[in-house]
């Protein structure tokens, strides 16, 4: 059974960079029949998909365009886990963030961390 | 305009079935697109329900009642979630969400009630 447990910090000040961490248990990180997603939700910009990591032969990488230029997704296979990165955080990057599992069979957002309310305040 | 669009809410009463629809914008056609619908219930995360492109192109979510059912109006460029039967236990927000421009794009969601 295929788990993901979030961690991070709840509060970013202005300007810093938010690091957010999901670890995975019950499969790897590197499954070539899954991709590894980061996803937000605020009453102002409702659900946000951010973007993706995924292994095909080799890691690849896909950002939303609202946030490219701030974002990075790790993965990190000696953990089993992937992380987001997102600097020059503003208020209103204030939202509960996700990680989220899209597997290819079912071709949907089937398993969801438990979400991490991060507010961005100095 | 948002590439799509949800009524905010929707109340109905237990045993009625409701649709709640999911508007393309206009520059962009329904029957291209797989529809995928979530049930979000306060404090947790989205849980996903079903997706439907056409009657040959459809799945319905691990342990989701068949009471939950999807179709598409073509000629009001929308995606429908059906749910018939209504319980108490349906009270959620819904979303739909589609592949869009190389991007996983939400709609904005409605609160269903029921009365």
């Amino acid at each position: 059974q295929v788990q993901l447990q979030q961690s991070g910090p709840g509060l970013v000040k202005p300007s810093q960079t938010l690091s957010l961490t999901c670890a995975i248990s019950g499969e790897s990180v590197s499954s070539n029949s899954a991709t590894w997603n980061w996803i937000r939700q605020s009453p102002s910009r409702g659900l946000e998909w951010l973007g993706r990591t995924y292994f095909r032969s080799k890691w690849y990488n896909d950002y939303a365009v609202s946030v490219k230029s701030r974002i990075t997704i790790n993965p990190d296979t000696s953990k089993n886990q992937f992380s987001l990165e997102m600097n020059s955080m503003t208020p209103e990057d204030t939202a509960v963030y996700y990680c989220a599992r899209k597997r290819v069979a079912d071709d949907a957002f089937d398993i969801w961390g438990q979400g991490t309310m991060v507010t961005v305040s100095s | 305009q948002a590439v799509l669009t949800q009524p905010s809410s929707l109340s109905a009463s237990p045993g009625a079935s409701v649709s709640l629809t999911c508007t393309f914008h206009s520059g962009i056609n329904v029957n291209t697109y797989r529809i995928y619908w979530y049930q979000q219930k306060p404090g947790s995360p989205p849980q996903y329900l079903l997706r439907f492109k056409s009657v040959a192109d459809k799945q319905q979510g691990s342990g989701v009642p068949s009471r939950f059912s999807a179709t598409k109006d073509l000629s009001a460029n929308a995606g429908i979630l059906l749910i018939s039967g209504l319980q108490s236990e349906d009270e959620a927000d819904y979303y739909c969400m589609i592949w869009h421009s190389s991007a996983w794009v939400f709609g904005g969601g409605t609160k269903l009630t029921v009365l």
